[in-house]
């Protein structure tokens, strides 16, 4: 089974800054990625496929690079409706593996 | 409105049964590969089981192989989950999305099933 590993767990930003989150695939999964956001007591909110490519809708202050074992999630300037926990997902190779979350929340 | 709304779950006892389903609108459930994926409390995601669009492949993970069988009727624009033998660390919100692969990410609002004696 394919390991996906995110770093950090939690990480404390402030509204504008510019915050990068790491997912470290355990083999390479070429760019078959995909980032999630979720706010407590919601469903999670599909923000990129294929590693880089934004879902509709999405504003453009979140991207997402990598291919092969290591992807970033990179919000340009944080709002106050970013803080939330994020998630990386594999669908390269079944299981489809997700990363364990990153809690992003307010310094 | 495109919409996947989850009902069946409820409170069973270790070793019982559940039936969830999935029930779509505003879109047609025909053109996508769906996922089933769980989230304990207070935990994070967990990939539970995947069925192609037309419905010839399956697959779950591994945890659920035996337990669990995913199906769909494109006719009624529903998929579902039967899950047997039941155990307490299955007690989770259950969410029926689409497959990332089609570069859409429509998920519902999960139906929580509690397993207590």
């Amino acid at each position: 089974d394919i390991q996906m590993t995110q770093s950090p767990s939690i990480l404390s930003a402030s509204v504008g800054d510019r915050v990068i989150i790491t997912c470290r695939a355990s083999q390479s999964i070429g760019t078959w990625l995909a980032w999630y956001q979720q706010k407590p007591g919601k469903a999670p909110k599909f923000l990129i496929y294929k590693a880089s490519n934004l879902e509709s809708g999405v504003p453009l202050r979140f991207s997402g690079s990598g291919s092969g074992t290591e992807f970033t999630l990179t919000i340009g300037s944080l709002h106050p409706d970013d803080f939330a926990t994020y998630y990386c997902q594999q669908y390269n190779s079944s299981p489809y593996t997700f990363g364990q979350g990153t809690k992003l929340e307010i310094k | 409105e495109v919409q996947l709304v989850e009902s069946g779950g409820g409170l069973v006892q270790p070793g019982e049964s559940l039936r969830l389903s999935c029930a779509a609108s505003g879109f047609s459930l025909s053109s996508y590969d769906m996922n089933w994926v769980r989230q304990a409390p207070g935990k994070g995601l967990e990939w539970v089981s995947y069925i192609s669009y037309s419905g010839t492949t399956r697959d779950y993970a591994d945890s659920f192989k035996g337990r669990f069988t995913i199906s769909r009727d494109n006719a009624k624009n529903s998929l579902f989950l039967q899950m047997n033998s039941l155990r307490a660390e299955d007690t989770a919100l259950y969410y029926c999305a689409t497959s990332a692969a089609a570069g859409t990410g429509y998920w519902g609002q999960g139906t929580l099933v509690t397993v207590s004696s």
